[in-house]
């Protein structure tokens, strides 16, 4: 099977400051990822998503960024804000199978 | 994309005891799932529930311990049976409705065996 996972547990910022949370997967057989905040007590939100066919794709201050040779995607905050805060997921989807497998997940602390 | 309410939202149960949580979508929906996370972690797949059929199983997951049951295309429930301090954890519901939309979740049932 696939397995899904982050370089980092934690990170802290500064408001304002640019964040960026890192994931490697194993399988390349994935085609799909998302990226899911996931805030105290509430279940994933969906944030952004990009298909393997894409190296890049852009929403409201969040960038997601796929290396297929490397098997890497990375989350780009700009300009953090103390909302920001949450623990961030990512997860992979071989399209043929239609299930998610998740990350081990990287804690965001914003400070004001 | 869906709207999925779960409940309860939290429980207290003694060991031993078996807990059933609902899984209620506003719309129809191919594919609906259960998942597990443990304080502190990730989500991991319990099973993916099918409509009118047996749901799948992922590895390390049993039909005896979660029961799960989906009588259409838009409620599921999955069982915590015979609890343990073990299976304290979250127990999330999520929805797919098909190609070119999301995988949507619930808030989540936040479970305590004591």
């Amino acid at each position: 099977g696939e397995s899904v996972g982050l370089h980092l547990p934690t990170l802290s910022v500064q408001e304002g400051d640019n964040s960026i949370i890192n994931c490697a997967y194993s399988n390349s057989a994935s085609d799909y990822f998302i990226w899911y905040k996931q805030e105290s007590g509430k279940g994933p939100q969906f944030i952004i998503d990009i298909r393997s066919n894409m190296d890049k794709r852009q929403g409201q201050r969040v960038t997601v960024l796929l290396n297929k040779t490397v098997k890497h995607l990375s989350l780009q905050i700009a300009a953090t804000q103390p909302g920001d805060s949450a623990v961030y997921f990512c997860a992979g989807l071989n399209s043929g199978y239609s299930t998610l497998t998740f990350g081990k997940g990287t804690m965001l602390l914003v400070s004001p | 994309s869906a709207v999925i309410s779960q409940k309860p939202s939290r429980d207290i149960c003694q060991r031993g005891t078996s807990l059933t949580i609902q899984c209620q979508v506003d719309s129809q929906v191919t594919m609906m799932f259960w998942y597990r996370q443990q304080p502190g972690q990730s989500l991991t797949l319990i099973a993916t529930a099918n409509q009118g059929s047996e749901a799948t199983y992922e590895s390390g997951f049993v039909i005896d311990k979660f029961p799960i049951s989906r009588p259409n295309l838009t409620f599921s429930t999955l069982t915590v049976s015979n609890m343990s301090p073990e299976d304290s954890s979250i127990y999330l519901c999520s929805a797919h409705a098909g190609p070119n939309y999301g995988y949507t979740f619930g808030s989540g049932t936040r479970l305590t065996v004591v």
